[in-house]
């Protein structure tokens, strides 16, 4: 299994600009969840999804949206890049409520200039 | 959710255990206690959870006060592979995981 995967694993955007980030699971896992981290600081909850075709706002949802159309799959987009998005973005999943372990990615390094 | 505090750095001589606290007095009844340890430039890592018993696996131990308000992490012999942010966490429903700043845990050879 490869686990948790994202793409990119860097990207400079410019101001306005849109993007997705793309994050995948390969273990059949129903819950999928997008944290972004700023430097020296711990992990925010973006959004979250319980099952395909679920999902709901974390923590600091605003300037980015989420579809679950799939088990697999769960891309983060950003529709009008801002300075204040610059951050380290990552994807995790875990099995159900009743298992707690979160399996993380390796992140993916955005800067808006 | 509740909110968690830890001491924002510790040091430690390597090969010697290690205890970093935790303090969770808002804990709910049904609020696991997580805690993950993210190494530089890497996404968080699993370490261990309990919800009312202690419990140990291959990496810790974890300690869990009776009234559930406080838990400890045990390495009982730290490396210098353990230096890293270490996150308590007490999640509910849907595992939403509201992880706070860490301990940052520095390990001396």
């Amino acid at each position: 299994n490869a686990g948790v995967t994202q793409t990119p694993k860097f990207r400079i955007l410019k101001i306005g600009q849109s993007m997705t980030l793309q994050c995948t699971q390969d273990m059949n896992h129903n819950y999928m969840y997008w944290y972004r981290q700023d430097p020296g600081m711990g992990l925010k909850l973006i959004y979250y999804s319980v099952g395909a075709g679920i999902t709901d706002k974390g923590e600091v949802p605003n300037g980015y949206n989420v579809s679950r159309s799939t088990t697999e799959d769960f891309p983060l987009r950003l529709e009008l890049a801002a300075p204040s998005q610059t951050s380290v973005y990552f994807c995790a999943s875990t099995l159900s409520s009743g298992a707690p372990t979160q399996y993380f990615g390796p992140g993916t390094r955005l800067t808006v200039l | 959710d509740a909110k968690t505090t830890q001491p924002n750095s510790m040091e430690s001589n390597e090969e010697e255990p290690v205890h970093l606290p935790c303090n969770h007095s808002t804990i709910s009844g049904t609020d696991y206690i997580h805690w993950y340890r993210q190494l530089p430039s890497q996404g968080p890592e699993y370490v261990i959870h309990g919800l009312t018993s202690n419990v140990n696996n291959r990496m810790a131990s974890l300690a869990i006060a009776e009234d559930r308000k406080s838990s400890t992490l045990i390495l009982h012999r730290a490396t210098l592979r353990d230096a890293a942010v270490y996150y308590c966490i007490v999640g509910g429903a849907t595992n939403k995981l509201i992880f706070g700043t860490g301990t940052l845990l520095a390990v001396q050879p």
